[in-house]
């Protein structure tokens, strides 16, 4: 079965400082792997994915991952921390579904529990 | 172009009653998944529909169901609820299911909040 562990319950930066938000998981075959961010009150908006190819993947608001098979991880960085980063974050893996009417689909996702970002002026 | 939307945003209802949530996917879109999000469990997978079809489902009991019409807007039921029912419920859409999987991406809309006393 597929998992999704995230470390760190809570983090707590100062404003410009790096950041670093860890994810390991768990899969049997070649993972999709997702970076979401959800502000309060309102649904998941995605970072970047990770599907295969380079494994240090670029997103939007200025944040990568990187993608380490032999660690079963897919770390999320930033450089320099906004005030506006403060959110919640999770990470997901899925995997290719066939469907019998052809294609493929990921929808199944397992996410991680999340982590709390808080960013100190 | 719209988003994923979600009616109602906030609900309340009793034990016992019967709920039904509504999702709207992007235009174009006809892949819908549902998502439970609750503080104890987290975010968990509900069920996927593709076409009026469903082509994935959770681990969740009976008490839930959805269903998808043919404009691609997806309902979910829930009937007999418990408290531990009291969640956020999140809709994601994605475009249409391509080979390359890699070209997909999920679009969640905010969520129904459903309060059950």
């Amino acid at each position: 079965a597929q998992s999704v562990t995230q470390p760190d319950i809570h983090i707590t930066v100062s404003e410009g400082a790096s950041l670093e938000l860890r994810c390991n998981y768990s899969y049997g075959a070649t993972p999709y792997l997702f970076w979401y961010v959800q502000s309060p009150g309102q649904g998941l908006q995605l970072l970047l994915k990770y599907f295969s190819g380079d494994t240090l993947v670029q997103g939007i608001k200025g944040f990568e991952a990187e993608f380490k098979r032999s660690q079963s991880s897919f770390n999320l960085r930033k450089p320099s921390v906004h005030w506006s980063d403060a959110a919640e974050y999770f990470c997901a893996v899925g995997g290719r579904s066939p469907l019998n009417a052809g294609g493929t689909s990921y929808g199944k996702l397992t996410f991680g529990q999340g982590t709390i970002l808080t960013v100190h002026p | 172009k719209a988003g994923v939307t979600q009616t109602p945003r906030y609900l309340i209802k009793t034990r016992g009653q019967q709920v039904t949530l509504s999702c709207s996917p992007i235009s174009g879109h006809r892949s819908v998944s549902w998502y439970q999000q609750t503080p104890g469990q987290g975010l968990q997978f509900l069920f996927e529909y593709f076409s009026e079809t469903q082509r994935n489902k959770g681990n969740f009991p009976g008490r839930f169901s959805g269903r998808q019409f043919s404009n691609s807007r997806s309902e979910m039921n829930v009937s007999t609820l418990e408290l531990g029912d009291s969640a956020l419920y999140l809709c994601a859409s994605s475009s249409l299911l391509l080979p390359i999987a890699e070209q997909e991406t999920q679009y969640f809309g905010p969520g129904t909040r459903l309060l059950v006393l």
